[in-house]
């Protein structure tokens, strides 16, 4: 079953503008990480977060967890017509070896 | 580095037949993990496996689908017989000791007719 639930479902914007997801989950964590899924191919690895952090960057992604609300955002920054992708969050539920995916966020930028 | 390799890109069948999925996961990967993914029900873990040893087969979804891992370097999916509701894409995935983050291979898409 699914863990997580990615919000808005689909969210289309102009390049150069910030993108923002979100993420909720159920249980208990020890980390979430972010995936992008380009049409047709697998799912490659962005970022991940420890239930210890609040925050992470890398490059132009911000990532921030509040497990107090069991949440989650990805942030890009500049968006880029490439970053038109699919977007999921997976988090561990606790056990930290197998990862379960939300819903994703379809993201499309439009040159 | 090749990356997680799977085999075949496509596969279209009738049903009640069977059907192998394989996999190729990245060399020292421990973990490897078969996912489905369909419209409607998103991305499923299937099972796992943990330096060869199934560990958590409780997403597989019917007995008609089994999963082996006979060595470090291979795994396959079978579904016998294949009926039309099986038709998603099917992912493997693979994951080193220390467990951080998912390769993924391009993914199997099965139709089943």
């Amino acid at each position: 079953s699914q863990q997580g639930e990615e919000d808005p479902q689909a969210l289309s914007i102009q390049e150069g503008e910030n993108a923002t997801m979100n993420c909720s989950y159920k249980t208990s964590i020890n980390n979430l990480q972010w995936y992008r899924q380009n049409s047709g191919r697998g799912l490659v690895h962005l970022i991940l977060i420890r239930s210890n952090e609040r925050e992470k960057h890398s490059g132009r992604l911000r990532v921030t967890l509040d497990t107090s609300k069991k949440s989650s955002s990805l942030l890009i920054t500049a968006s880029r017509a490439a970053d038109t992708a699919s977007y999921f969050c997976a988090t561990d539920r606790g056990t930290g070896n197998q990862f379960y995916f939300g819903t994703g966020t379809s993201l499309t930028v439009i040159p | 580095d090749a990356g997680v390799i799977q085999s075949p890109r496509h596969e279209v069948t009738e049903m009640g037949q069977e059907v192998t999925l394989r996999c190729k996961p990245i060399s020292g990967h421990d973990y490897l993990f078969w996912y489905r993914q369909t419209m409607m029900r998103g991305l499923e873990l299937l099972i796992y496996f943990n330096n060869n040893v199934p560990i958590d087969d409780s997403g597989m979804p019917e007995d008609r689908f089994s999963a082996k891992m006979p060595n470090a370097s291979f795994s396959t999916l079978k579904i016998q017989p294949s009926e039309p509701r099986d038709s998603a894409v099917y992912f493997c995935a693979s994951s080193g000791q220390g467990f951080s983050k998912l390769f993924f291979g391009s993914g199997t898409q099965l139709s089943v007719l």
